[in-house]
């Protein structure tokens, strides 16, 4: 079965503080695909990023990176210098490499909510 | 840029009535999920589509049936709400070649029954 952990359910910080959001995952499968969303109080999800198991680069996207290990099964998610825009519910997310046609599961974590004071 | 609407953001129902929630997209996607989301639950998927009527269960599909008659629609059909289905409901698309890409979300409906 496929899990995605997200243990940190509320995070507070000061402005320009930075932060690390937890993502750890489980599943068998050797091909899986990792990605992260943002709910802004809005309520409509943003993609972020898409992470394939055998790309473990880290990636940098202007104050966003994340860290992909797949050693501890952990996709994790900082921002460094935070803002008060920041502030939402970030989930993390697994998908599984389906044969069937258009079938695309994504299992998402239970989500962590970041609050970035002024 | 893929735009994903939803017919309500806000929606009050009695105990017992037929609710339909609407979800259409404008970028000839094959694939529509419908999820709800719960505090401390994530989301969750309740039926997908891959197709123009065809239709498969997702994790909590009991008290839920789908309608997909045209590509770009996708409604969700509660037949007998009850209570323990208020909830925030989102639908999202996805193109079926490739990937798995990532999703791209409406604004969600957030209904509640009484």
């Amino acid at each position: 079965a496929q899990k995605v952990t997200q243990a940190q359910t509320e995070i507070s910080v000061v402005e320009k503080e930075d932060v690390t959001l937890d993502c750890v995952y489980e599943t068998r499968d050797t091909t899986y695909y990792l990605f992260w969303y943002k709910q802004p109080p809005s309520g409509e999800l943003v993609f972020l990023i898409r992470r394939n198991s055998f790309d473990e680069q880290n990636e940098i996207s202007g104050r966003y990176s994340w860290n992909f290990q797949k050693s501890t099964s952990s996709f994790n998610f900082t921002i460094t210098a935070s803002q008060v825009v920041d502030s939402a519910v970030y989930f993390c997310a697994l998908s599984l490499d389906q044969s069937r046609p258009g079938f695309q599961k994504l299992v998402f974590g239970t989500g962590t909510r970041l609050l970035v004071s002024p | 840029d893929v735009k994903v609407t939803q017919s309500s953001r806000y929606l009050v129902k009695r105990t017992g009535e037929k609710v339909f929630l609407e979800c259409v997209q404008d970028m000839d996607h094959e694939n529509m999920f419908w999820y709800r989301q719960d505090p401390g639950l994530g989301l969750r998927l309740i039926y997908f589509s891959y197709d123009v009527k065809m239709k498969e269960k997702g994790d909590i599909p009991e008290g839920y049936s789908v309608s997909r008659e045209k590509k770009e629609r996708f409604s969700l059909i509660l037949e007998s709400a009850s209570t323990n289905q208020t909830s925030m409901y989102l639908c999202a698309s996805t193109p079926r070649e490739g990937g798995p890409y990532e999703q791209y979300f409406g604004p969600g409906t957030r209904l509640t029954v009484t």
